[in-house]
């Protein structure tokens, strides 16, 4: 069972709200990722990071910003929620290893985020 | 640009029958790797294929990578209706875990 948790898991929100989806993980993996997935679609990554410090933006724009203060948080930020941003987000993490066999992704159960 | 293709995008088979489904590239991975996901939840991975030409059975779940390592197929054999969902390939690029857009799989009962 992976070690990697999102809150909330369902968040129904109002236009203009700011709002945090948290995730923690506790495997103390570097390499940690946010992809946005609409129902039955595919995996958008929107944020990764290698470690603490580092953020980077994902291939698939997005208004939402990511923070990696620790090794264990990865927090996603929404400063003003848009119907647009109604989606799954879904987080998940990685060793940082060169080695092909250790390269698995583990996923948290997602936050399902709709904004009204 | 999709790195992986994986086809078909979608498929709905009857109970007992077999399948196979494809993710293919036209770049060289070190790893490929399968994941499901079913609804409302994140995916979990099923294997990693390292080794050009290599297979790896899991159950009814055949997995091969190919020679070249740029493809790598998934035959499930007597499907059954537990193996509904999103199967998705992966693998890695630039330090970052790439995904296809997933073969959503629907066996009928």
């Amino acid at each position: 069972e992976a070690d990697i948790y999102q809150t909330p898991r369902y968040l129904v929100i109002g236009t203009g709200k700011k709002i945090t989806l948290e995730c923690s993980q506790t495997m103390g993996h570097d390499k940690m990722y946010w992809y946005q997935q609409d129902p039955g679609m595919e995996l958008h990554l929107i944020h990764y990071s290698y470690g603490v410090n580092s953020t980077e933006k994902g291939d698939l724009s997005s208004e939402s910003t990511v923070s990696r203060i620790r090794t264990e948080h990865f927090p996603l930020t929404l400063e003003s929620a848009r119907p647009s941003h109604t989606s799954q987000y879904l987080c998940a993490s990685s060793e940082w290893d060169s080695h092909p066999t250790n390269t698995e992704a583990f996923f948290g159960q997602g936050t399902r985020l709709t904004v009204v | 640009t999709q790195l992986l293709e994986q086809s078909p995008q979608f498929l709905s088979i009857q109970e007992g029958e077999n399948l196979t489904v494809y993710c293919n590239s036209s770049s060289v991975f070190s790893s490929l790797q399968w994941y499901r996901q079913e609804p409302g939840e994140g995916p979990v991975l099923l294997v990693t294929v390292v080794t050009g030409g290599e297979v790896k059975k899991l159950k009814r779940l055949t997995f091969q990578f190919g020679d070249a390592r740029k493809d790598s197929s998934l035959h499930i054999t007597a499907a059954q209706t537990g193996d509904t969902g999103l199967y998705l390939c992966a693998g890695n690029r630039d330090d970052k875990i790439i995904f296809g857009k997933g073969t959503r799989l629907h066996i009928l009962p």
